[in-house]
Order: structure tokens, then sequence, then C-alpha cells
């Protein structure tokens, strides 16, 4: 599995647009970016994923440059409820597959 | 639909002492998996399952076990507690096969304290 590095913490005010970068050098053809957020007391819950080019929801966008080695998580105007730590991963595309959390970027939100 | 749901929230364990964790999701995932999450870390995969009756390990599956008599059901036996058991449980589940089955749904975890 790819290693990812990304920001330990990010702090932003509410309405603003966060992006997110990671760094992914060692991806592999077959291996996708996908982002979990979690909040405090909770599990992890999937945001997004894409392979390239750009990827968007009704939560996130997703950024991915034509070489693959990084990709960046916007979220457009945040809010409180944004305070979350967010992880990205690397790997491929199946179920079964175990999901390798580093230690995410905690992203703090305030007024 | 509930998700998937663990019992119990909190627990506190003697060194030594014996409990099973439990979770159960009622999406009809085949996929279950077992991670444990240490404070200030990511999470760990200890154990997971493939569907009823099969299971393998993880990255950390020592001191542990598992089971996986019915679809829904995905429970994890801690024998002999010790202090390094201490973290956050999370048992999460996946579709087996389809466009989605990279997708793993969380439980709300389990917090547990050895002493």
């Amino acid at each position: 599995l790819a290693k990812t590095t990304q920001p330990i913490s990010m702090d932003s005010y509410e309405g603003q647009e966060v992006n997110i970068t990671c760094s992914h050098n060692n991806i592999a053809t077959n291996d996708y970016i996908t982002w979990y957020q979690q909040f405090p007391s909770q599990g992890p819950r999937f945001i997004i994923q894409g392979y390239k080019t750009k990827v968007t929801n009704e939560v996130a966008s997703l950024f991915i440059p034509a070489d693959r080695k990084s990709s960046t998580l916007s979220l457009p105007r945040v809010s409180l409820s944004d305070t979350a730590v967010y992880y990205c991963l690397v790997g491929a595309n199946q179920a079964g597959t175990a999901l390798i959390f580093g230690k995410g970027t905690t992203l703090s939100v305030s007024s | 639909n509930a998700g998937v749901t663990q019992t119990p929230k909190f627990r506190i364990l003697k060194i030594g002492q014996s409990m099973t964790l439990q979770c159960t999701q009622d999406m009809n995932h085949n996929y279950m998996y077992w991670y444990r999450q240490d404070p200030g870390m990511g999470l760990k995969l200890i154990y997971y399952s493939v569907g009823a009756g099969i299971t393998d390990k993880g990255e950390v599956p020592n001191g542990y076990n598992v089971s996986r008599s019915t679809t829904e059901d995905f429970p994890l036996r801690l024998e002999l507690a010790a202090p390094s058991q201490t973290s956050v449980y999370f048992c999460a589940s996946s579709y087996g096969v389809g466009l989605k089955s990279y997708e793993q749904y969380f439980g709300p975890g389990t917090r547990l304290t050895v002493t």
C-alpha cells in the first residue's frame, strides 16, 4: 500500500474553503484515493473517492493531478461541525482491503 | 437501517480478564472488520471476515479471536486482557462486490480500558 503524507493539523474559520493536500508518491496504477472523516468519539465516515482528475459530491471535492502523486480534498465553506480528523488513504478499490489509516489531518474550525 | 452497532460502549477490565465485544450490521454486507485505534493514532486492522464462517488475521491479531457464524454478527473476543489492549475498538462492514465495495461503514466504537 502506498504511503501517504498529510499535514498534522490545519486551522480555519467558518465560511472559508479548506484544502487538505495528501502526498502519495508511490501510488500504484490500480490504486484509488479515498478520504474518510472522523469526529471525536465516533468511527470514521467515508467522504469521497477518486482515481484521477476531479470528483465532487455533496460534501467535498477531490482534485487529483495527472501524475496522481498527490491529491487535494476541498471542503467548501466550512462550518464548526466540520471540525474533525481527515484521513487520506491510497489502495486498491476492492472489498476486503484493510484500510491503512495514518494520523490524519486534524481540522479545527473557529467562529 | 441501524447500520453497524457495537456493544458495550465502554468497559473497564482487569488484567487477565476476558470479554467479548459485540458487533452487528443490518446492511447484509459480506465483509466485516475489526480495528483498534490507540490515542492520537490511526486505525489498525485486527481481524476481518469475507463471509459467514470465514475469517482472517489483520495487522495486529495477537490476543484476539473472532468468529462469524452469521452474516450479521462478528464478535471480537479478548482473552487474558493486557494493558496494551487499552484502546478504542471499531467494527466496520462493507459490500462484497459492486461499485461501493471499497466503502467501509463503521460502528460507534467500544472504549476499553485494561487496568
